[in-house]
Parts: structure tokens; C-alpha cells; sequence
């Protein structure tokens, strides 16, 4: 059972207009939620989170947006750059078990065109 | 930010030897560290989870006999993958994180290829 789902496996946009990324979850224990950006055969890489009591972070072109009751977020890229192409992972936190875990979603592919 | 890096970044080991993953934290105590598998196309697969000074905690379905973990130091975790087979070939990931907050700062992966 996916816990932590993007439906999309791709995105494209074209360079200056906004890229929505959209992730759905389940469980109602996470209480963080990240986005992670990552090229094939490296490491992700952090790019924003937010809190479960929160329901919109910004960090300079980059917004998160979190609907509790939906159990939905969101990423909003503006304005959409060619080097934000990359696969973007969705992930959610929680504790357990004495230490914290993050769940996944299986990415968006997002293509930004000049 | 914060580094972490992990050695090799890949490597190529014959069915039946074992291959030695390192994973460092350069610029913070790492007082959790992940290890992930990807599959190609496929997301993260969170295989376990140690916490500094203790027995790592394995997510079902991963042999903890085959995958070892020691995390005997704030800056460095190893994965041994023991007896290696074909179907261990993947991409292993690491992390680590300092504090409660979700972020967790990933090594560059080490890609695996067992011929």
C-alpha cells in the first residue's frame, strides 16, 4: 500500500510560467512533508518542507502548500527555470519506532523548455 | 548546507563476495542515519534505520544477515552487503540527519553492479 503517491510521473513547462507538482498521502501520523529534487545517479537533494501545522512555506521560488484534510500537497515553482528540470520526490515523516522515517512517493519528472 | 558523502560511488564485485559501503557525515553529527535502494525508475526504498551506538532497525521484507549495518560514530555508517548476488544490483543511498525535523541530507548513492 502506497502511502505517499504522485500520480504524475511527468511534467513539462515552459521556461518562465509555473510548475505545480501535486502528492497525495494516507497516513495521518506524518507530521512533516518534504520535497527533494534529484538528477539520475546522485543523491537528493533538499529542497523545502513544511509542517503539519502549517499550511503554506515559501522559500524564494519555491512554495509548498499542504491541505491536512485533502492529505494533499503541493510544489509551486515560479518562475520555471530549464535547470529545474530534474525528478522531484515527494516525502513524509513520522516517527516511529524511536527514530524518524521518510516515505517516498515514486517522483515527477518535471521538463522545463526554454 | 549540510555534506554527506559515501564511498565508492560505484562498484562492480563478482556473485558470492562481499562490498563495504561507507557513508560520512562532514559537516554535522548524524545521530540517524537511513540506507535506501533504488531501483531504476522507481522511488526510494527505505531499507533501514540506525541510530548512533545501536542495532539498526530493518524495514520488513530486507534481511538484516545480508544487509549489515554499523553506525559506530556521529559521522560515519557503513553497508555491507554480504554474499552478493545479482539481484542486489541497485543504487544504494544514504543519509543522515541531525535533528527532528524531516530534513535529512543525502550521500551522492553508490551504484552496485554484482556480475
Amino acid at each position: 500500500d502506497q502511502q505517499v503517491k504522485q500520480n504524475s510521473p511527468s511534467l513539462s513547462v515552459q521556461e518562465g510560467r509555473i510548475s505545480i507538482l501535486n502528492c497525495d498521502y494516507t497516513n495521518s501520523m506524518f507530521d512533516y512533508f518534504l520535497w527533494y529534487k534529484k538528477y539520475p545517479a546522485e543523491g537528493p537533494t533538499f529542497l523545502i518542507s513544511i509542517s503539519s501545522i502549517k499550511d503554506k512555506n515559501e522559500d524564494g521560488r519555491f512554495t509548498v502548500f499542504l491541505n491536512k484534510s485533502a492529505k494533499h500537497l503541493s510544489l509551486h515553482i515560479v518562475p520555471s527555470q530549464p535547470g529545474d528540470s530534474a525528478v522531484y520526490f515527494c516525502a513524509a515523516s513520522a516517527y516511529q519506532g524511536g527514530s524518524e522515517k521518510l516515505v517516498f512517493g515514486k517522483g515527477t519528472k518535471l521538463t522545463v523548455n526554454p | 548546507g549540510a555534506v554527506v558523502s559515501q564511498h565508492p560511488s560505484w562498484v562492480i564485485c563478482k556473485s558470492g563476495t562481499s562490498v563495504k559501503i561507507e557513508c560520512r557525515s562532514l559537516d554535522f553529527q548524524a545521530t540517524t542515519m537511513f540506507w535506501y535502494r533504488q531501483f531504476p525508475k522507481q522511488s526510494l526504498m527505505l531499507m533501514a534505520t540506525s541510530n548512533e551506538g545501536s542495532k539498526a532497525t530493518y524495514e520488513q521484507g530486507v534481511e538484516k544477515d545480508k544487509f549489515l549495518i554499523n553506525h559506530a560514530s556521529l559521522t560515519l555508517s557503513t553497508l555491507t552487503v554480504t554474499s552478493a548476488h545479482p539481484e542486489d544490483s541497485s543504487f544504494y543511498i544514504c543519509s543522515g540527519s541531525g535533528r527532528r525535523g524531516g530534513e535529512q541530507y543525502f550521500g551522492p548513492g553508490t551504484r552496485l553492479t554484482v556480475t
